[in-house]
């Protein structure tokens, strides 16, 4: 166990739906950050939220929207679905926003729209 | 924003010998960090390099950090069947974003 907890671990849902991701940092750590991982691809960052402010973006979509919450659970909203989303989904989280700390990663949320 | 490239892809290596991956960059680098992810399971950290030149290991893994700070490569030696998985590396990119490498796919042959 990471530290790190994302629900749910599977998703299966249709075309056009509306998702809602779920991730709680590990203990202590005020920076969140999602990952998309397609099938035999890399990691490639979504967002980053730094005690509930969003403070950096990547390649994501306008469909997908996140938040970051007074506990410091982030949830990760994915509406409007398409195949193309199928994914994992990871959540991790650092010590501190600048620093020289290594991620950890939650066990992901593996999403197949069908 | 700075990206950096793994090579090989994949790897396939018998049981027993050595190999190494290599991460490469055109811009210099403040900082790069390795994971690894078994499969089926999530990135873990492995570790962080810093400084030019710097060496540091990890029982059978040993990380270094180019001089010029433009590369870094990995190395395992009498890989075991616990060696297989991905391995990535990454550099902190503007916004304090991870941006990571795509990976090294490393299987071992019994």
């Amino acid at each position: 166990d990471s530290g790190v907890t994302q629900t749910p671990k599977h998703l299966i849902t249709a075309t056009g739906q509306r998702v809602t991701l779920r991730c709680s940092p590990r203990s202590g750590d005020l920076s969140v950050y999602w990952y998309q991982q397609s099938l035999d691809q890399g990691l490639q960052f979504l967002i980053q939220y730094y005690n509930g402010e969003e403070r950096a973006k990547g390649n994501i979509l306008e469909r997908f929207s996140a938040q970051q919450f007074p506990d410091l659970h982030s949830e990760l909203n994915l509406s409007s679905l398409e195949l193309g989303d199928s994914a994992l989904y990871f959540c991790a989280s650092s010590a501190r926003q600048q620093g020289n700390y290594g991620y950890t990663f939650g066990s992901g949320t593996r999403l197949t729209v069908v | 924003g700075q990206q950096v490239m793994q090579i090989p892809q994949y790897q396939h290596v018998q049981e027993g010998e050595d190999f190494t991956t290599y991460c490469n960059s055109s811009t210099t680098l403040s900082n790069i960090q390795w994971y690894k992810q078994r499969p089926g399971g999530h990135p873990v950290f492995l570790i962080q390099l810093v400084k030019s030149g710097e060496v540091k290991k990890q029982k059978r893994l040993t990380f270094q950090f180019g001089e010029a700070k433009k590369n870094s490569s990995l190395h395992i030696t009498a890989t075991q069947t616990t060696d297989v998985g991905t391995y990535f590396c990454a550099v902190k990119a503007a916004g304090n974003k991870l941006t990571f490498g795509g990976g090294t796919r490393v299987l071992v042959k019994p």
